[in-house]
């Protein structure tokens, strides 16, 4: 079974751009949630959806926003970026989110210059 | 408030020598509690987890780690380091708050360093 894929591995912006992420999750699997990664605060949860619908937020402004297709895979969103928004983020899927254990993608790593 | 705290955020071993992460938290609930691994440039991957039940958890790599309710931690061990589990590790529990809304929390890393 494939693993959780997230593209693009890499990516480098400027300021003020917005980017998107992408995620495909395990088949099969129905939550798929994102984090961000960062030397200095570690991994901060931004959102998850379940069966399309966003389930659970973080503590992030509004210019993160994210949204989950019928075929479960996941995009999220950042507009007007900031350089503080560089950092590795990680996207994981669940089967159905509550305890059961996350599967993570390898992470797309995001540069704002 | 729900947290966790991994005490260490770097710990150096040498090769055989027996691991031990640190990891408490602070729940009013019964938490589920688990540890991640990350090796370079990648994601995060399940070591063990604790839900309900026996409060001594196996999980891949030889890695094991107890739940103490009385202590509030969960803290992970290997008795023998190999080379190859130099990462960083992460420690998380998820609490179910008052609105239904599961959360999972990490602690900040720590990361492993193997001596040969």
């Amino acid at each position: 079974k494939a693993g959780v894929t997230q593209t693009p591995r890499y990516l480098i912006k400027t300021r003020g751009q917005q980017v998107t992420l992408s995620c495909s999750p395990i088949s099969g699997h129905r939550s798929v949630s994102w984090y961000q990664q960062t030397p200095g605060q570690g991994l901060q949860f931004l959102f998850e959806y379940f069966s399309e619908t966003q389930r659970n937020k973080g503590n992030f402004p509004g210019r993160f926003s994210g949204r989950q297709f019928s075929n479960s895979r996941s995009e999220m969103n950042v507009s007007t970026l900031e350089l503080g928004d560089s950092a590795l983020y990680l996207c994981a899927s669940s089967l159905y989110g509550d305890n059961s254990p996350l599967h993570f993608g390898n992470g797309t790593r995001l540069t704002v210059t | 408030a729900q947290s966790v705290t991994q005490l260490g955020s770097h710990v150096s071993v040498s090769e055989g020598a027996l691991v031990l992460l640190r990891c408490n938290y602070s729940s009013s609930v019964p938490p589920y509690l688990f540890w991640y691994v990350q090796y370079p440039n990648q994601g995060l991957q399940l070591l063990l987890k604790y839900t309900t039940g026996a409060t001594l958890v196996k999980g891949i790599n030889g890695f094991e780690a107890e739940f103490k309710k009385s202590e509030t931690s969960f803290h992970l061990t290997k008795p023998s380091a190999h080379m190859s589990d130099a990462a960083e590790y992460f420690c998380a529990v998820r609490i179910e708050d008052q609105t239904g809304a599961n959360n999972l929390f990490f602690g900040t890393g720590t990361r492993l360093t193997v001596i040969p």
